[in-house]
């Protein structure tokens, strides 16, 4: 069965990186684009960026165009999502999600992985 | 980017009662339009893609409706297992956007 199990929960100070995984089973990796999706204390879900698993190839949301970098391990069949110069407001619940049907949506969570941003 | 607003945000409803949340486009998404359900602590499960497929898996008594900048989701005879929060998102572009979720209660 498909499985996304990402790793666990961080502490950052202001102004320090992140970088979490998503390490994938249960199906063929590279068939299917990984997105990594956050989600705020009592906020909408709010998209970040794809990585096309095959190629590498990502694109992100403006949002956090400057401060994010997804890449992927072909090998490993984990997907990374780096964030920088966090800052309080990056304190969140962070889900990668499978992209079904050429992304035309996301039909396979992860467990999601908590990110206090605090001094 | 295309904003997706959801109405009502909190909705009451009895267990076996039939209930409808709205979603409204800025712009026309075509039929490009999902369905998730999160309960509390966990990761959103997929419900509903092209407005109207559901996923396979889910009960039949979930159903999806609508094009262009309108869409509903109707659940028919509540069951408990139904309460929960309640997302549409776009995806006729790739800044990809979800509505604010309509959180469905027990009355």
């Amino acid at each position: 069965q498909v499985q996304l199990v990402q790793s666990g929960a961080e502490v950052k100070k202001p102004g320090a990186s992140v970088k979490l995984s998503c390490e994938t089973s249960g199906y063929t990796f590279t068939h299917f684009d990984m997105h990594w999706v956050r989600q705020a204390p009592g906020q909408r879900l709010e998209w970040m960026g794809w990585i096309n698993t095959g190629n590498g190839n990502t694109e992100y949301s403006q949002t956090f165009q400057a401060r994010i970098t997804i890449t992927r391990d072909t090998s490993a069949t984990t997907v990374y999502m780096e964030l920088s110069s966090l800052r309080s407001e990056d304190t969140a619940l962070y889900y990668c999600a499978r992209g079904g049907d050429s992304n035309s949506y996301f039909d396979y969570w992860g467990q999601g992985t908590l990110v206090t941003v605090s001094s | 980017d295309i904003q997706m607003t959801q109405s009502p945000s909190s909705l009451s409803a009895s267990v076996g009662d039939t209930v409808t949340i709205s979603c409204r486009a800025s712009q026309s998404i075509g039929s490009y339009l999902n369905w998730y359900q999160q309960k509390p602590g966990k990761a959103p499960k997929f419900l509903i893609y092209a407005a109207s497929i559901l996923q396979s898996g889910v009960p039949s008594r979930f159903s999806g409706s609508g094009s262009g900048t309108d869409f509903t989701l109707t659940i028919s005879s509540l069951q408990p297992e139904d309460f929960a929060t309640y997302y549409c998102q776009q995806s006729y572009n790739t800044l990809y956007t979800f509505g604010q979720g309509t959180k469905l209660e027990i009355k």
